[in-house]
C-alpha cells in the first residue's frame, strides 16, 4: 500500500489559517470516511487531532477542522499558535483492511 | 489512567529477532484493537499491523507479512510484536497504540515507544 501524499512542509504566521492536504486513492481516502490526522512534537508520540474525517476528540481545540472531497482529505488550522508547530500525519483505512499513513507535513509557525 | 507501557530499548545484530511487549492498563484490554506503528529516525509513521485482542484476528501491512508476528495474552493484558531477520532498515521506534472497537477506528492512546537499533 503506497503512502498517502502530503506536502513536506507548510508555514504560517500566528493568527493565520493553514490547510494541509492529503491525497490518496479510491482504495483508501476515497473509499471510506475513516481519515484521521495526528500531530507529533519532537521526541513525543503522536496525538490524534481529527478522526472520521471531521470529528474532534474531546480536548482538541476547535481551531482544528477536517474535511474530505473525493480522494483528498484536508486539515485546517485556524488562528495559528506557536504550539501548533510540529509534524502532522494523515491516515486512512483501506479496502484491504489495513491502515496507511501520509508521509508527514512539517508545520512551521513563523 | 488508560495507558500502554512498552518494553525497553533493544540493540540487535543483523539477522536477529526482536520481541516488543505492550502492556495495557486502565481499560478493558479485549475491548479495543491494538495497532503497531513504527518510525525510523527522522522519518514518518509507518503502519505495521493490527490485532483484535478479543478475537485474535489480525492483519499485516504486506511488506511485513512473514517477518512480523503480532500476538496477545489476554490474561495479562499484553500485546507483542516480534520481528525476525532484522536489518539496519528496521532501526526505528516501534509504537503500540490503542485503536477503537473496530479495526478502522483511529488511534487514541499511544505507548511510549520502543527504540530498536539494528547494528553490527
Amino acid at each position: 500500500q503506497s503512502a498517502l501524499t502530503q506536502p513536506a512542509s507548510v508555514s504560517g504566521s500566528p493568527g493565520q489559517s493553514i490547510t494541509i492536504y492529503c491525497t490518496g486513492t479510491s482504495s483508501d481516502i476515497g473509499g471510506y470516511k475513516y481519515v484521521s490526522w495526528y500531530q507529533q512534537h519532537p521526541g513525543k508520540a503522536p496525538k490524534v487531532m481529527i478522526y472520521d474525517v471531521s470529528n474532534r476528540p474531546s480536548g482538541v481545540s476547535n481551531r482544528f477542522s477536517g474535511s474530505k472531497s473525493g480522494n483528498t482529505a484536508s486539515l485546517t488550522i485556524s488562528g495559528l499558535q506557536a504550539e501548533d508547530e510540529g509534524d502532522y500525519y494523515c491516515s486512512s483505512y483501506t479496502t484491504i483492511s489495513t491502515v496507511v499513513f501520509g508521509g508527514g507535513t512539517k508545520l512551521t509557525v513563523l | 489512567q488508560v495507558q500502554l507501557v512498552q518494553s525497553g530499548a533493544e540493540v540487535k545484530k543483523p539477522g536477529a529477532s526482536v520481541k516488543v511487549s505492550c502492556k495495557a492498563s486502565g481499560y478493558t484490554f479485549t475491548g479495543y484493537y491494538i495497532q503497531w506503528v513504527r518510525q525510523a529516525p527522522g522519518q514518518g509513521l509507518e503502519w505495521m499491523a493490527w490485532i483484535s485482542p478479543n478475537s485474535g484476528g489480525l492483519n499485516y501491512e504486506q511488506k511485513f507479512q512473514g517477518r512480523v508476528t503480532v500476538t496477545r495474552d489476554t490474561s495479562i493484558s499484553t500485546a507483542y510484536m516480534e520481528m525476525s531477520s532484522l536489518t539496519s532498515d528496521d532501526t526505528a521506534i516501534y509504537y503500540c497504540a490503542r485503536g477503537g472497537i473496530s479495526s478502522w477506528d483511529a488511534i487514541d492512546i499511544w505507548g511510549q515507544g520502543t527504540m530498536v537499533t539494528v547494528s553490527s
